[in-house]
């Protein structure tokens, strides 16, 4: 089945404990993005990768990290989290020939 | 810069009946995509249908369809006899092939079925 996995699904921290949220595609996608989403604001761009070892900043990248070293996985790393991040975050995957977008289920951190 | 307005925070419609979602954007780019995805409650973001800036017809997928309009700006996605499985949070989004795959979303509406 085709799909975008993340994980956690649900994490709580503590501020400055550094962590990782894991995604993972099985659709050989060239394109992976991950996205927070804040009540009112809709979802916004973190990070964008076009392919292995290429990626770029979206509209909210402070406080973030992200690697792509394999085609498959693209994790979102928080180095020193702070209580403002505490949102629900998606990865996607898309292949750069065509346009749909495929979401993960989400993961939902609480940073204390 | 680049920016997505949906200025319908919440919309009614009767079942059955045809529902149209209001998305302005604003980019200087002539190549652009727009979407439109939908979140149930559940969370999950499903993604409903693209329109490139230069496709000539509006694009249409089953009950969903895009009036796009470029001189205004306007991609106004329209439900066609609504279900109670729509009422959900619409968004809007838009993307630029400025040698990036950068994306932005409207914020926005949530719409509701009723019986």
């Amino acid at each position: 089945e085709a799909q975008v996995t993340q994980n956690p699904r649900y994490l709580i921290t503590v501020t400055g404990k550094k962590l990782t949220v894991t995604c993972s595609q099985n659709m050989n996608h060239e394109y992976m993005s991950w996205y927070r989403q804040d009540p009112g604001l809709g979802l916004r761009q973190i990070y964008y990768s076009m392919n292995v070892e290429v990626t770029d900043k979206g509209d909210v990248p402070e406080g973030y990290k992200v690697s792509r070293k394999e085609k498959r996985n693209f994790p979102l790393i928080l180095e020193s989290p702070s209580p403002n991040q505490t949102s629900l975050y998606f990865c996607a995957s898309s292949s750069v020939l065509r346009e749909t977008q495929y979401f993960g289920p989400g993961t939902r951190l609480l940073v204390l | 810069a680049q920016k997505i307005t949906q200025t319908q925070p919440g919309m009614f419609v009767q079942e059955k009946e045809a529902v149209t979602l209001d998305c302005t954007y604003d980019t200087s780019d002539p190549s652009y995509g727009l979407f439109w995805y939908k979140q149930p409650s559940s969370g999950e973001m499903i993604f409903l249908i693209y329109q490139g800036s230069y496709d000539q017809q509006n694009a249409t997928e089953g009950r969903y369809s895009l009036n796009f309009q470029k001189a205004r700006k306007s991609a106004n996605l329209v439900i066609s006899a609504s279900q109670l499985g729509d009422s959900a949070m619409y968004f809007c989004a838009m993307r630029e092939w400025d040698g990036g795959f950068k994306t932005i979303f409207g914020a926005g509406t949530r719409l509701f079925v009723k019986a």
